[in-house]
């Protein structure tokens, strides 16, 4: 089975921060790679799918890159409501998140 | 607007079974995979199941296979979790969720959730 590795587990940040979160497969996943951000009582949201393809709604500060096996989520300018947990996850015909990368404030 | 809503979730026994539903609307339900997804306290999200569109095909997460079987009723535009022989291991937030596509073909994420239902697992 696939594993997805997120680095770091904790992050703290300040507002108008760049901030960068990485993801690494276990094997080469075909950019089948989506970011979503958690926060404690509510839906979890998709943000990014297909690796960097922006989900509709989604501020333009969030950006996704990455190949192969190494990918990254990046938050241009960090703003007060983007604290929260965020997940990498391969999707093919199982689905396998990573652990999680809550991002604080500093 | 797309709604998921959860319930069904509470204390249980271990041993006992439960079946969690998650009532959709504001979109054709019969046209979307969908989802279960777990978290439990303090922990990350765990991909439990899937079921296709028209519920021909389901796949599981090894953790829960032959204890869990998702189904749907597209006529009444609910998804359903019946969770068999449950165990301490089980206590989580079970959250529904749609898939981007129809739960087969080409690979999709999930693009709405719902806000989830708690299972407590305890004596």
């Amino acid at each position: 089975d696939i594993q997805m590795t997120q680095s770091p587990s904790t992050l703290s940040a300040s507002v108008g921060d760049r901030v960068t979160i990485t993801c690494r497969a276990s094997q080469i996943i075909n950019n089948w790679l989506a970011w979503y951000q958690h926060k404690p009582g509510k839906a979890p949201k998709l943000l990014i799918y297909k690796a960097s393809s922006l989900e509709n709604g989604v501020p333009s500060r969030f950006s996704g890159s990455g190949s192969g096996t190494e990918f990254t989520l990046t938050i241009s300018s960090l703003q007060p409501d983007d604290f929260a947990t965020y997940y990498c996850q391969h999707y093919n015909s199982l689905w396998t998140f990573g652990q999680g990368t809550k991002v604080e404030i500093k | 607007q797309v709604q998921l809503v959860e319930s069904g979730g509470g204390v249980v026994q271990p041993g006992r079974s439960l079946r969690l539903s998650c009532a959709a609307s504001g979109f054709t339900f019969s046209s979307f995979g969908m989802h279960w997804v777990r978290q439990a306290p303090g922990q990350g999200l765990e991909w439990v199941a899937v079921i296709w569109y028209d519920g021909s095909n389901k796949n599981y997460a090894d953790s829960v296979k032959g204890r869990f079987t998702i189904s749907r009723d597209n006529s009444k535009n609910t998804l359903y979790l019946q969770i068999n022989s449950l165990r301490a291991e089980d206590t989580a937030v079970y959250y529904c969720a749609r898939d981007q596509g129809w739960g087969g073909g080409s690979p999709r994420p999930l693009d709405y959730w719902g806000q989830g239902t708690l299972v407590t697992v305890s004596s």
